[in-house]
């Protein structure tokens, strides 16, 4: 069975670029995440969607960043503008719902913001 | 004070030692346990659970605290291949299927 898929697996980018990352979760898996990880800490959770309803959006900067899962399968998660502060490891994640001890990660974007 | 907290380590111990880390957590309506490996530049994969019972799967051990709101992991006979950060991570009782993780702990297992 295949993995949570992610791309693109790096990106560079300058400040003030926009950028975009996806994700395609486990088939079947309905709870998706996408997290943050910034160097030598642990993965931080800016959205957390069950199907197509983002249901824990607290952690996101609303500001400048977005997210997508229109039809309750794969996701896509916007940065616009980017920050030099926004250089880090996203990660998606999913599971099946109420499951928090079977949440897969994906291999991860990382992004660097010049 | 963060939510969860890790002594980030290294620990640099020698083929076989036996290691053991703590995490902590600040709110006691945390509910679930996890102990998650993170290798080098990859995504954390989840190591075990944690039980209040405690639960052991080979050569790892790993204990939960309510009273003092820890959980601990014990590693025996360390091999080369153990060497990856650990992090924990913990839900909360009504948070859904968030997970808090801590800031990891890395390992180094040496010859």
């Amino acid at each position: 069975e295949a993995g949570v898929v992610q791309s693109p697996r790096y990106k560079i980018i300058e400040k003030k670029q926009p950028v975009a990352f996806w994700c395609n979760p486990i088939s079947g898996h309905n709870t998706l995440y996408w997290y943050r990880q910034n160097l030598g800490q642990g993965p931080e959770l800016l959205i957390r969607y069950e199907n197509e309803e983002a249901v824990d959006d607290s952690q996101l900067p609303k500001d400048r960043f977005s997210a997508e899962r229109l039809k309750g399968v794969d996701s896509t998660l916007k940065i616009q503008p980017a920050e030099l502060g926004d250089s880090a490891v996203y990660l998606c994640a999913s599971s099946l719902y109420g499951r928090p001890d079977a949440q897969y990660f994906g291999p991860g974007t990382r992004l660097l913001v010049l | 004070r963060k939510e969860v907290e890790q002594d980030p380590g290294p620990f640099n111990v020698p083929e076989g030692a036996t290691v053991a880390f703590n995490c902590t957590y600040s709110n006691s309506a945390s509910q679930s346990f996890f102990w998650y490996r993170q290798d080098c530049r990859k995504e954390p994969k989840l190591l075990m659970s944690v039980y209040s019972s405690g639960n052991e799967d080979g050569r790892f051990t790993a204990q939960l605290n309510r009273a003092s709101q820890y959980i601990s992991l014990l590693i025996r006979d360390s091999k080369l291949s153990d060497s990856a950060t650990y992090l924990c991570a913990v839900t909360l009782t009504g948070g859904g299927n968030k997970l808090t993780f801590g800031t990891g702990t890395q390992l180094k297992v040496e010859l």
